[in-house]
């Protein structure tokens, strides 16, 4: 138990759905991450998140459109995916974003497939 | 555009071997260093950090930090088939505080 909580572990949709994932932290951390884990690629990061603002947009296409309404919660919205949008999409939180050296924790992440 | 590399491997070990985990990185001013362990399917953890030239031991596992060669090493003793993962290395350019994260190794320790 990491302390980042994903859900759902796995997601199947179309092209044309819309769907969010969730991802919940119990840590007491300031600022929530975004990244993408694709086979045989380094980890990408998405979207930084401290203390609710966003502070890091790393050129993500507006597809995937983030929301933080609170320090313990990010959800990611994904709306007309394309099929090499399929990857691993990984939640991490950390104290706060801007103190130097600071470990960041991550959640089991959700497994995504467009078809 | 910083970088951080690893092999990809597999690197194969006989259990009981020692595990000689590389990671170089090209901003000579990054300060911390990580190194995470990924199981198939499950989340990157935190095993490591290191923030100073030298070796720090925690266990079974001791990283190594050379600023000068911008390099650090994961060592791990003993290596048990539950070692078997991906070693993710993560380092913050100076400057900024995101991770930039290597391919990660594969390690197969073979019972």
């Amino acid at each position: 138990e990491t302390g980042v909580t994903q859900t759902p572990r796995h997601l199947v949709m179309g092209m044309t759905n819309k769907k969010s994932l969730k991802c919940e932290q119990h840590l007491g951390h300031n600022a929530m991450y975004w990244y993408k884990q694709s086979a045989k690629k380094p980890l990408e990061l998405m979207f930084v998140y401290n203390f609710k603002e966003q502070t890091e947009n790393n050129s993500v296409p507006s597809r995937f459109s983030p929301e933080c309404p609170n320090s313990s919660h990010l959800f990611l919205h994904l709306h007309t995916l394309q099929p090499e949008d399929s990857a691993l999409y990984l939640c991490a939180s950390s104290q706060e974003e801007k103190l130097q050296g600071q470990p960041q924790h991550f959640g089991d992440g959700t497994r995504l497939s467009i078809l | 555009q910083k970088e951080v590399e690893q092999n990809s491997g597999p690197l194969s070990v006989p259990e009981g071997a020692i595990a000689s985990l590389n990671c170089t990185y090209s901003d000579r001013g990054s300060q911390s260093f990580f190194w995470y362990r990924q199981y198939s399917g499950k989340s990157p953890e935190l095993i490591m950090s290191i923030y100073s030239n030298g070796d720090k031991e925690d266990g079974r596992f001791t990283a190594q930090l050379n600023k000068a060669s911008q390099y650090v090493s994961l060592l791990i003793r003993d290596s048990q088939p539950s070692d078997s993962a991906t070693y993710l290395c993560a380092v913050p350019p100076s400057g900024t505080y995101k991770y930039i994260f290597g391919t990660g190794t594969r390690l197969k320790v073979l019972a």
